[in-house]
């Protein structure tokens, strides 16, 4: 099983519906982030935790909420999607103190 | 403006070939941390640079950080199918380990 885990993989949607993007973890990481991959702009931090009670905005929060429900889940919520939110979106973790970074395999969001 | 340039864009080499690829940073990095992804795949760590001048290997790849730690190179010997995918640097600016900022990345096709 993977360390960290996606869900869904993949999802199309409407313009206007809510989306909630899942993401667990087994490594036991206090860390979690949330990327979105766009081609031509590479990986963008959305959010980041810290731990339980951390919830940090990234570079482009605007549009996303997250809610970090145990140590181990952090989920991305996009309260009323768009088109310009097609994207692929990752989850990673890390260990406190380092940049090196657990991704999952990634959830693949299009919204029509 | 973007802070983390690599080049090239893209490169396609013949297997057995060697090739280097670059990312430069706009300001002092306090580490720069190397990624390959398979095509719609996670990330995966490769390495971690910290100090001017470091250099680190794996397998058939070398990785440096010059002594200004504002560009970091990474080689690869002997390229293989398996080399291809997409090379990503993440940028510390902050010194505290935490949130990485990635450069567009490079993608990097080996021929048979």
């Amino acid at each position: 099983d993977a360390d960290v885990t996606q869900t869904p993989r993949n999802r199309i949607t409407k313009t206007g519906k809510r989306i909630m993007l899942e993401c667990s973890q087994t490594k036991g990481h206090d860390r979690m982030y949330w990327y979105r991959q766009d081609p031509g702009l590479g990986l963008r931090l959305i959010y980041y935790s810290f731990d339980v009670k951390d919830i940090n905005k990234g570079e482009i929060s605007d549009g996303y909420s997250v809610s970090r429900q145990a140590q181990a889940k952090f989920s991305l919520s996009l309260e009323s999607a768009i088109p310009n939110q097609t994207a692929l979106y990752f989850c990673a973790t890390s260990r406190a103190n380092t940049g090196e970074l657990f991704f999952g395999e990634g959830s693949r969001l299009t919204v029509l | 403006s973007q802070e983390l340039e690599q080049s090239p864009q893209s490169l396609i080499v013949q297997e057995g070939k060697n090739l280097t690829i670059n990312c430069t940073s706009s300001k002092t990095l306090y580490g720069l941390y190397w990624y390959k992804q398979k095509y719609g795949e996670g990330l995966i760590f490769l390495m971690m640079l910290q100090k001017g001048g470091e250099e680190k290997s794996h397998e058939k790849i070398t990785a440096k950080l010059d002594e200004k730690k504002q560009q970091s190179s990474l080689h690869i010997t002997a390229s293989q199918p398996s080399h291809a995918g997409i090379y990503l640097c993440g940028a510390d600016y902050t010194g505290a380990n935490s949130k990485l900022t990635f450069g567009k990345g490079i993608t990097l096709s080996v021929r048979p």
